[in-house]
């Protein structure tokens, strides 16, 4: 059964740090990994999309890698806002394609 | 172009009753998921409809049912309202011509409240 774990699980950092969230799974059969922002109370706005034979994504101060044999991303954000303050999530799909979602990273960017 | 939408965004209803959610996808999108999310169990995958047909199922109790109509818009039911449904329901839709890479839109959620 796929398992997704993101670490850590809350993350407070000063504006400007460049700062790297985790994810890990357990089954590297998957078709791709997703990374999503959710503000309080709201949907998810998709970040960045790798397909399972891709090494990573960039979009903007975003980058995402992923290394589907040892079962890990990560998402990197550089010189991080206020404005990037959420909850990150990280979400496989699987070999079923149903998307498994790991707990997500709570994070805090400190004026 | 339009998101996701869904309707209503809060809903309050007492157990025993049923409820029925909404979800229109981003124009051209075929395929429409939906997602329950609480506190204790994170995001969970109910089920997936592409052409009017559940492709995808997650472990939810047959209480929870779901339609697809031929304009892709969507809806979800749940019967028998049970305190522990209370939860945040999220609708993404994708384009789903190839699922291996199908980069899912979320809407902005119903949030069901049960008294």
């Amino acid at each position: 059964k796929q398992e997704v774990t993101q670490i850590p699980a809350a993350l407070s950092v000063p504006e400007g740090e460049n700062l790297v969230l985790n994810c890990s799974f357990t089954d590297s059969a998957i078709y791709n990994l997703q990374w999503f922002r959710q503000d309080p109370g709201k949907g998810l706005t998709s970040l960045l999309l790798i397909q399972s034979s891709q090494r990573e994504q960039t979009s903007g101060r975003l980058n995402a890698s992923l290394d589907k044999s040892s079962g890990r991303s990560t998402l990197y954000i550089a010189a991080s806002q206020p404005g990037d303050s959420a909850t990150y999530l990280c979400a496989v799909m699987d070999s079923s394609y149903k998307l498994i979602f790991g707990s997500g990273t709570r994070l805090l960017v400190r004026p | 172009k339009a998101g996701v939408t869904q309707t209503p965004r809060y809903l309050i209803k007492t157990r025993g009753q049923q409820v029925t959610l909404s979800c229109s996808p981003i124009s051209g999108h075929r395929s429409v998921s939906w997602y329950q999310q609480t506190p204790g169990q994170g995001l969970q995958f109910l089920f997936e409809y592409f052409s009017e047909t559940q492709r995808n199922k997650g472990n939810f109790p047959g209480r929870f049912s779901g339609r697809q109509f031929s304009n892709s818009r969507s809806e979800m039911n749940v019967s028998t309202l049970e305190l522990g449904d209370s939860a945040l329901y999220l609708c993404a839709s994708s384009l789903a011509g190839d699922r291996s890479y199908n980069e899912q839109f979320f809407g902005p959620g119903t949030r069901l409240t049960v008294l």
